[in-house]
């Protein structure tokens, strides 16, 4: 059973638009949310996170919202550039300010970035 | 900052024999953490150490996956014996603190046929 779902596989958008991922869990006990970037061959890179105390987080072109009440988070990137091109992981945990360890992950969505 | 480093970068083995992924985390930084990655589960974590020592083995699948930290600077995953359900990609990841965002190695292919 999956208690972060990335929904969608794949998203494909224009360059210097907006790319919006989204991705939705189960837990209620959830309190800190991250995004990684994932490069083919290359190991995921931390991009952004949001703890439940918040309902934004903004970091450059980067912005996640966050929805408590319908488990909800997604991540806007503003304006979209071909480099944007990756794949992008939601994760959460259940236990802000302890460890990473409990850090479950969402499948993955795969961003195309079109010139 | 040289990153984690991992190694191999590709470790293709037949059924049955042991195999050894390898791992140097981020100097300075005291949490390490294994993963999988499948099609099917996706990042899956198998076990994390805090300052050497394990902290949560409960993802580690079955008695054939062993993992050793034996000092901050270093760290093993063995699996004896392989499986070709053991194909997968595995990342080491490290961070400052337990707390802190994970950094991820480029990870290890491994087929086992």
């Amino acid at each position: 059973d999956q208690q972060v779902k990335q929904n969608s596989p794949s998203l494909s958008v224009q360059e210097g638009r907006i790319s919006i991922l989204n991705c939705d869990y189960t837990n209620s006990m959830f309190d800190y949310f991250l995004w990684y970037k994932k490069y083919p061959a290359e190991g995921p890179t931390f991009l952004i996170s949001i703890s439940s105390i918040k309902d934004k987080n903004e970091d450059g072109r980067f912005t996640v919202f966050l929805n408590k009440s319908a488990k909800h988070l997604s991540l806007h990137i503003v304006p979209s550039q071909p480099g944007d091109s990756a794949v992008y992981f939601c994760a959460a945990s259940a236990n802000y300010g302890g460890s990473q360890g409990n850090l479950i992950f969402g499948k993955g969505t795969k961003l195309s970035v079109k010139p | 900052d040289a990153g984690v480093i991992q190694s191999p970068r590709h470790e293709v083995t037949e059924m049955g024999q042991e195999v050894t992924l390898r791992c140097k985390p981020i100097s300075g930084h005291n949490s390490l953490f294994w993963y999988r990655q499948t099609m099917m589960r996706g990042l899956e974590l198998l076990i994390y150490f805090n300052n050497n020592v394990p902290i949560d083995d409960s993802g580690m699948p079955e008695d054939r996956f062993s993992a050793k930290m034996p000092n901050a600077s270093f760290s093993t995953l063995k699996i004896q014996p392989s499986e070709p359900r053991d194909s997968a990609v595995y990342f080491c990841a490290s961070s400052q603190t337990a707390n802190s965002p994970l950094h991820f190695g480029n990870g290890t292919r491994l087929t086992v046929t």
